[in-house]
């Protein structure tokens, strides 16, 4: 079955400090990736995505992810992070199983950047 | 444009209760899904509609009912409620075309339930 996997929980940082978040996914075939951010309070939002051609997509916010095939993974990044960035990010995968579409979400990594 | 819109925010229930989850999307969208999110699991998709009268089971789809009579209304029916289904659900719609897999889904505010 399709699996997204997010090993960071729970990450604090500082102001400034950069930020890389993992993502890795076990579906062999063609995927398209996302990543979304929940603010406190409100609902996902989309950060970004990847559907095909340079595998460092960016997004808004200064965020930035990087698809590596070989490795399957979608690590989400950010040079320099802010307190308004706090927030949960979800890594999500989307695939064709046995002809449905099927978007398979991680289970979160919550972020806190201290000021 | 109200994009997708759920009611209620919050509900509480007690243990066997039914109730209805609403959604509606202003967008045209065909696909539409519903979500619960838990601590700790992410989001866990629960049921889809690829369009008005199809609808198709996801990865938690127990103990819910969906339907899809028009393209804008995606409600989620819980038959008996159980302490289990104690979660935020999110539903979230996207469109569909001859790229459909590509398509962002656009998220509503949630709703919290609690059944007690």
């Amino acid at each position: 079955a399709q699996s997204v996997s997010q090993h960071n929980h729970h990450v604090i940082l500082s102001e400034a400090a950069s930020l890389e978040l993992g993502c890795n996914y076990s579906y062999g075939g063609t995927v398209n990736l996302f990543w979304y951010v929940q603010y406190p309070g409100q609902h996902l939002q989309l950060l970004l995505k990847y559907f095909s051609g340079d595998p460092l997509v960016k997004g808004i916010k200064g965020f930035e992810a990087e698809f590596i095939k070989s490795k399957f993974s979608f690590n989400l990044r950010k040079p320099s992070v802010q307190w308004s960035d706090t927030a949960e990010y979800f890594c999500a995968v989307n695939a064709r199983l046995a002809g449905r579409r099927a978007l398979t979400f991680g289970s979160g990594t919550r972020l806190q950047v201290q000021p | 444009n109200a994009g997708v819109t759920q009611t209620p925010k919050f509900q509480v229930l007690k243990t066997g209760q039914s109730m209805t989850l609403q959604c509606a999307q202003d967008m045209n969208h065909e696909y539409m899904s519903w979500y619960r999110q838990d601590p700790g699991m992410g989001l866990r998709l629960i049921h889809y509609s690829v369009g008005a009268g199809i609808t198709d089971q996801g990865e938690v789809p127990n103990g819910y009912n969906v339907s899809r009579s028009t393209t804008e209304d995606f409600p989620l029916r819980l038959l008996s409620a159980a302490p289990s289904q104690t979660s935020v659900y999110f539903c979230a719609s996207s469109l569909l075309g001859g790229d459909s897999h590509n398509s962002p889904l656009h998220f509503g505010n949630g709703t919290r339930l609690t059944v007690t």
